[in-house]
């Protein structure tokens, strides 16, 4: 069965830290590209980064750049977010989902910038 | 970066058909994939079309994607409605650096 499982988030003060990370399993998660995408509370979604299935290429939202960085580890089966100088804006569901395929999407890890 | 305008919200009625477009504001909509998700509330979002057209298997064949490249847009056609296909629904598509999504449309079946 093709997943998607989440873990890492939760409350953090503005300028925290934070990382999220999303392990996969039933597919072959080295040659696929995956990213990461949120969405604020009521609103819709908002792609944060993305990183290629192979090459090695990082891209990222501008909202984001310079403050979260997006890695992976195919020995793991594991995607990651490291987010830090978080703020409030920040506050919302993230989720991870393989990059222009039709696999399950993570289940989602609400992250709240909060003091 | 280019923008992907979606309607807010449509209705319709069970039975009927509805048909959600995606407008890409630069760049060709046919230059790059466009995805099309179906997010029910308090549900992860799940894909309906993939590269355009494409169906993930256990999707209905009620839902079909299309491209229109004069008008530079992308279109979610639901036929036969059903109170289950009340949902939110995003378009995604990308550049050379960047995936975009659309503002989503909340399809309302009563």
């Amino acid at each position: 069965e093709v997943q998607l499982l989440q873990s890492g988030g939760g409350l953090v003060q503005p300028g925290g830290s934070l990382r999220l990370s999303c392990t996969a399993s039933g597919f072959t998660f080295r040659s696929y590209a995956m990213s990461w995408v949120r969405q604020a509370p009521g609103k819709g979604l908002e792609w944060v980064s993305a990183f290629s299935g192979s090459g090695g290429f990082t891209h990222y939202a501008d909202s984001v750049k310079g403050r979260f960085t997006i890695s992976r580890d195919n020995s793991k089966n594991t995607l990651y977010l490291q987010m830090n100088s978080l703020r409030a804006e920040d506050t919302a569901v993230y989720y991870c989902f393989v990059s222009g395929d039709s696999k399950p999407w993570g289940q989602g890890t609400l992250v709240t910038v909060s003091s | 970066n280019f923008m992907l305008t979606q309607p807010h919200s449509v209705s319709e009625s069970p039975g009927k058909t509805v048909t959600i477009s995606c407008t890409r504001s630069s760049g060709s909509i046919a230059g790059n994939y466009v995805q099309w998700y179906q997010q029910r509330p308090g549900s992860s979002p799940t894909t309906v079309i993939y590269e355009d057209y494409q169906r993930p298997s256990g999707v209905p064949d009620r839902f079909s994607g299309s491209i229109d490249s004069s008008s530079n847009s992308a279109s979610l056609t639901i036929s036969g409605l059903k109170t289950e296909d009340e949902a939110d629904y995003y378009c995604q598509s990308y550049d050379s650096s960047s995936w975009v999504f659309g503002g989503g449309t909340r399809l309302t079946v009563l």
